[in-house]
C-alpha cells in the first residue's frame, strides 16, 4: 500500500529565510505528487503537481525516486505563506480509479 | 463557476444518531471523492464515485457509512448511529475525470461533532 510521510508537524522559519518542507513516500507504482495547501479559514487547495515541473508562488517541488522523496522548496519565505501544506501520492487503486494518499500534513508559520 | 459546495458547515449530533451530509460537485466533474480529516490525522479517503457509480468503497471505516450519488451531481454521505470517534471534518472533492491528470477540487468542508 501507499504512504506518504511528513516528518514534521510544524516549521517555524523568519521571513525571508529559506523554507523546505520534507516529503518522503512509498509506492510500488509510478508516483504522481502533489502538494497541497490550505490556508487559514480557507478550502484545501492544489498548489502544485510534480508533473507540471512549475513554480507557484515561488515554491518548487523536485521529485527524487532514488530517495522516494518531494520536498517542497521557495527561497525566500513570506508571511502569506503561513498555512498548512499536505504532500499527496495519486495512486492506481485498482477499482478504476486514482486514490489520493495525503501526509498527515506540515504546519508553516513564518515569523516576520 | 462556482467550486464544490457542501452543506451544513457544521453539524452537531448526539450519539447513536443518523447523519447525512452533502456536497455539490463543479458543474460537470463525473468524479467525486468523500475524505475525512481527524484530528491531529491527514486526510483519509473514504469513497470515490465515478457518475453515480462507487468503483471503490475501500475507504468507508465501517458498515455504518454509505454514500450515494444521483443524477452524476450531488452525493450524500450517510453515518448511522454516530460514534463520538466519527467527529471530524469531511471533505468532498470532485474532478473533470478521475484520471491521473484530473485535478481534484475541494469544498469547505463539513465539521461534524458527536456528542
Amino acid at each position: 500500500a501507499q504512504r506518504v510521510t511528513q516528518p514534521e508537524k510544524l516549521l517555524s522559519v523568519f521571513k525571508g529565510a529559506p523554507v523546505e518542507l520534507k516529503c518522503n513516500y512509498s509506492y510500488s507504482g509510478s508516483p504522481e505528487l502533489f502538494w497541497y495547501v490550505q490556508y487559514s479559514r480557507q478550502r484545501l487547495q492544489l498548489l502544485l503537481r510534480h508533473i507540471s515541473r512549475e513554480s507557484i508562488k515561488g515554491f518548487t517541488a523536485d521529485l527524487n525516486k532514488g530517495e522516494t522523496s518531494f520536498h517542497l522548496k521557495k527561497p525566500f519565505a513570506q508571511e502569506e505563506d503561513s498555512a498548512m501544506y499536505y504532500c499527496a501520492l495519486l495512486a492506481y487503486s485498482g477499482a478504476g480509479s486514482y486514490q489520493l494518499t495525503f501526509g498527515k500534513g506540515t504546519k508553516l508559520s513564518v515569523i516576520p | 463557476g462556482a467550486g464544490v459546495s457542501q452543506s451544513p458547515s457544521n453539524k452537531v449530533t448526539e450519539k447513536g444518531k443518523d447523519v447525512e451530509l452533502r456536497c455539490d460537485p463543479i458543474s460537470g466533474h463525473t468524479a467525486l471523492y468523500w475524505y475525512r480529516q481527524s484530528l491531529g490525522q491527514g486526510l483519509e479517503f473514504l469513497i470515490y464515485f465515478q457518475g453515480n457509480s462507487a468503483p471503490d468503497k475501500s475507504g468507508l471505516p465501517s458498515d455504518r457509512f454509505s454514500a450515494e450519488r444521483t443524477g452524476g451531481s450531488v452525493s450524500t454521505l450517510t453515518i448511522q448511529r454516530t460514534q463520538q470517534e466519527d467527529s471530524a471534518v469531511y471533505l468532498c472533492a470532485s474532478s473533470l475525470m478521475a484520471g491521473p491528470t484530473d485535478t481534484q477540487y475541494f469544498g469547505p468542508g463539513t465539521r461534524l461533532t458527536v456528542l
